[in-house]
């Protein structure tokens, strides 16, 4: 059963960097029919796909976040990561990692990670 | 962006009735189109993809259907574990987007 955990910190002042890891186990995340995705939830926004990553590095991003996120794949570690740039308070939200995999043409997130909460504030 | 409007917003019903959810997007979206459902203070979690196929695990009282622009999920017999948020997703392009949600409460 794949099991997906996110860590960081939970609050980030604005103008800094919130910066996550997401922890892939009971899986590899060099498994070849897999991407692995960052979402993100807030009252206002409701669910935002935030973007995606292939164990090679391959990265796609939502063009509305693209300017101040990176996405990086660790596969020594398992694991995956988000940098978020210059923060306000509308990123503030629940941030979910998830496996992507494709379902007869669609993609489709199977397992998710239970969400980390993150404020921006100062 | 493809917008994802999903109908009703928010619906009430009790245990044993069947309903139905819509979702229309502003533009085709073939059959690129998921259902999740997500329980208060939990991830969402897949019930349908590619518009009408059942994710493994998922019960039988959840089905899928439409293509295009419209789509519906149905869900029979209402179980009170099925009382949860609602969310449609499509892939046809990217960014991937998802419906408002519709909230379905326990009359």
């Amino acid at each position: 059963q794949v099991q997906l955990q996110e860590s960081g910190p939970r609050l980030v002042k604005p103008s800094e960097t919130l910066s996550l890891t997401c922890t892939v186990s009971g899986g590899s995340i060099t498994n070849k029919n897999y991407y692995w995705a960052w979402i993100r939830q807030s009252p206002g926004k409701g669910l935002e796909w935030i973007g995606s990553i292939y164990f090679s590095g391959t990265t796609y991003y939502n063009p509305s976040l693209k300017s101040r996120i990176t996405i990086s794949v660790d596969t020594s570690k398992n694991q995956f990561s988000l940098n978020v740039n210059s923060v306000t308070a509308t990123d503030t939200a629940i941030y979910y990692c998830a496996r992507r995999f494709n379902g007869r043409g669609s993609q489709v997130f199977d397992y998710w990670g239970q969400g980390t909460l993150v404020t921006v504030s100062s | 962006d493809i917008q994802m409007t999903q109908s009703p917003s928010s619906l009430s019903a009790s245990v044993g009735d069947k309903v139905t959810i819509t979702c229309r997007a502003s533009q085709s979206v073939s059959n690129y189109l998921n259902w999740y459902h997500q329980r208060p203070g939990k991830a969402p979690k897949l019930l349908i993809y590619a518009a009408s196929s059942l994710q493994s695990g998922v019960p039988s009282r959840f089905s899928g259907s439409g293509s295009g622009t419209d789509f519906t999920l149905t869900i029979s017999n209402l179980q009170p574990e099925d009382f949860a948020t609602y969310y449609c997703q499509q892939s046809y392009s990217t960014p991937l987007t998802f419906g408002q949600g519709t909230r379905l409460d326990i009359k």
